[in-house]
């Protein structure tokens, strides 16, 4: 149990168009949902946290009008890469929790998103 | 703010070696400690933790102790296999429960037969 899918694995864009990376939780309901983003040999960083049917809480230094994040329903987040530059080519991951967020609960991690802009 | 340091690899091993991957922490207060683990095509995966000083994690083999007087929290494993290849992330979240998680950078392992 506790599957997390994100969709799609690759993406290759041209600079200036936008994407969206969808991750779902297949097997459970995921109250909070975080974005990562990984760079080549460097650690995950956080980039924002979301909780079902409110805004995201993004984290210092990343930009809420470039990456739009959205938790739809308990089951589904999306990120959006607004006009997206070779600069924001990245491996992009979700994780889920199951529940609240005022205390630790494991968190469950999607495969990654790798995404390259041209 | 807090950070994690963990030993760079990539780190290749025969069968049946002993496996240790160094990770220090710096953070305020008392965090909580993690190991996961990421297989090849699949996502990171919780492989142990501990939650205050002195505790021990253990899964598959694997062992941790959370160490408060060196800052520490080293994987070691006695003797690993070729499926224990994958990449290792040191990893801890805030005094309080916070959910939030700063990772290392990651570790790549390499067990050949």
């Amino acid at each position: 149990g506790a599957v997390v899918s994100q969709h799609p694995s690759r993406v290759i864009c041209k600079s200036g168009t936008s994407v969206k990376i969808e991750c779902r939780s297949l097997d459970f309901q995921a109250t909070t949902m975080f974005w990562y983003r990984q760079f080549p040999k460097q650690s995950l960083m956080l980039m924002a946290t979301s909780n079902e049917g409110s805004k995201a809480t993004y984290e210092q230094g990343v930009e809420k009008d470039k990456f739009l994040i959205n938790h739809a329903s308990l089951t589904l987040s999306t990120l959006t890469v607004t006009s997206a530059h070779p600069e924001d080519s990245s491996f992009y991951i979700c994780s889920a929790t199951r529940g609240e967020a005022s205390s630790y609960n494991e968190q469950f991690f999607g495969p990654g998103t790798r995404l390259t802009v041209l | 703010g807090n950070s994690v340091t963990q030993m760079e690899g990539p780190v290749t091993l025969s069968e049946e070696a002993f496996l240790t991957i160094n990770c220090t922490y710096t953070a305020t207060g008392y965090p909580s400690l993690f190991w996961y683990v990421q297989y090849p095509g699949e996502g990171l995966q919780l492989l142990l933790k501990a939650t205050k000083a002195d505790d021990k994690g253990s899964n598959k083999g694997f062992e941790a102790t959370y160490r408060k007087e060196t800052t520490s929290f080293h994987l070691e494993k006695g003797s690993v296999q070729v499926s224990d290849s994958a990449v290792y992330f040191c990893a801890l979240s805030g005094q309080g429960g916070s959910e939030k998680l700063v990772f290392g950078k990651g570790t790549k392992l390499t067990v050949n037969p």
